[in-house]
């Protein structure tokens, strides 16, 4: 079983200032990793994924995250915030192994972009 | 390109009512498809996935089944809706060979 860690609730941030959204997670199997954004009362759209290969992921709206192994963690940063990046993100991870490719999501981390 | 339509959007009903929520895809043919819920302060919950026809799995136990009577076509249901029962319903498929699931709109539930 896998479970996600999101250590902040809720991040407000300056508009232009850089951010990063924390994420753990806990698997004892190989995982597949992604962010997710929600603007309300909207669905989830992928921002990013990692899969394999090169740690560092670049995923749309400039928004990057690093996978790191030894410290089981995954966080989202972006340089430079826009109003438009306010919304709730989601880490998730998804077991590399089960054939259902079943997601299990962090809580969520609710950005607010402040002008 | 995958396309989900979920219907209705929102959606409001009585303690005791039964309950039929649906999903259709298209743009794909045999997607593993999921319904997720999402209630305030908890994130997404897995309910229920499943990888073809007539195949399902529950994830958690509750008053809510699903069905896949169609390979595009998934249905959440319930007989008898409980207060917890609200919240925002997610239906998504994997997008094949990318390992990523692709959501739809969602449907907004309340239960009074």
């Amino acid at each position: 079983a896998q479970s996600v860690t999101q250590l902040d609730s809720q991040v407000p941030v300056f508009e232009e200032a850089p951010v990063e959204l924390r994420c753990n997670y806990s698997s004892s199997v190989s995982v597949y990793l992604f962010w997710y954004v929600q603007y309300p009362n909207q669905g989830l759209q992928l921002l990013l994924k990692y899969l394999s290969g090169s740690t560092l992921v670049k995923g749309i709206n400039g928004f990057e995250a690093e996978f790191n192994k030894s410290q089981t963690s995954f966080h989202l940063r972006k340089p430079s915030v826009h109003i438009s990046d306010t919304a709730e993100y989601f880490c998730a991870v998804s077991d590399t192994e089960a054939g259902s490719y079943q997601l299990t999501f962090g809580k969520g981390t609710k950005l607010s972009v402040i002008p | 390109s995958q396309t989900i339509h979920q219907w209705p959007a929102t959606l409001v009903q009585p303690v005791g009512s039964p309950l039929s929520l649906e999903c259709t895809v298209e743009g794909t043919s045999n997607p593993n498809l999921y319904w997720y819920r999402q209630a305030a302060g908890r994130g997404l919950q897995l309910l229920f996935y499943s990888v073809g026809i007539g195949q399902i799995s529950s994830e958690v136990p509750q008053n809510l089944s699903a069905s896949r009577p169609q390979d595009r076509q998934f249905i959440l249901s319930s007989k008898k809706l409980l207060l917890s029962d609200s919240g925002f319903y997610l239906c998504a498929l994997l997008a094949g060979g990318t390992y990523e699931q692709f959501f739809g709109p969602g449907t907004r539930l309340t239960v009074l």
